[in-house]
């Protein structure tokens, strides 16, 4: 089963406007990281955030983490056409080997 | 700079055909991933491996095989493909485990239909 859940599914904006996509998951992590996939392409790792962070920030990234609702969200400041993509969370799992991904939130960004 | 490099792109099985999936990495990582990406699914892992002759069940283990019979080689076969293994997998490797908040690096993907 996933253990993170991408909302929303879609995502639709125009340039220079900020977008905000959010993940949750099921159990305990260490760290939960963001990955974006362009079409047609595999994923690249965007930040990654430990457990005990509660924000931190990575050029037009902004990410944020609450345990305590075991949620995090990806915010895109000042989007630009080239940002559209496909954007995943990824969070650890016991035994803490390998990543579990959600299922995607889809960013499309008009010039 | 080749990174994780998987072979072929694309393929078009008929049922019950076998194939194998070749993903070659050049970092000397440890830990190498087979995922498959179905739509509204995201990615899901298979198999993965921890080092050079080990091998350990993912998510969605059933229908597939894998190999690291070499440090850069992961292999993942098909032995008798089902419709349902229409897919686009991603093959992708990392130094140290990647549940410890280490970075994975991620194949071009191939396309595979079974039809």
């Amino acid at each position: 089963s996933q253990q993170g859940e991408e909302d929303p599914q879609a995502l639709s904006i125009q340039e220079g406007e900020n977008a905000t996509m959010n993940c949750s998951y099921k159990t305990s992590i260490n760290n939960l990281q963001w990955y974006r996939q362009n079409s047609g392409r595999g994923l690249v790792h965007l930040i990654l955030i430990r457990s005990n962070e509660r924000e931190k920030h990575s050029g037009r990234l902004r990410v944020t983490l609450d345990t305590s609702k075991k949620s995090s969200s990806l915010l895109i400041t000042a989007s630009r056409a080239a940002d559209t993509a496909s954007y995943f969370c990824a969070t650890d799992a016991k035994p803490t080997d390998k990543l579990i991904f959600g299922t995607g939130t889809r960013l499309q960004v008009f010039p | 700079n080749a990174g994780v490099t998987q072979t072929p792109k694309f393929r078009v099985l008929k049922t019950g055909q076998s194939m194998t999936l070749l993903c070659a990495q050049d970092m000397n990582h440890e830990y190498m991933y087979w995922y498959r990406q179905d739509p509204g699914m995201g990615l899901r892992l298979i198999h993965y491996s921890v080092g050079e002759g080990t091998t350990a069940k993912g998510e969605v283990p059933d229908g597939y095989n894998v190999s690291r019979l070499k440090k850069q080689n992961f292999l993942l076969g098909l032995e008798s493909a089902a419709p349902s293994q229409t897919s686009v997998y991603f093959c992708a490797s990392s130094y140290l485990p990647a549940g410890y908040g280490n970075t994975i690096y991620f194949g071009e993907g191939s396309w595979l239909t079974v039809v």
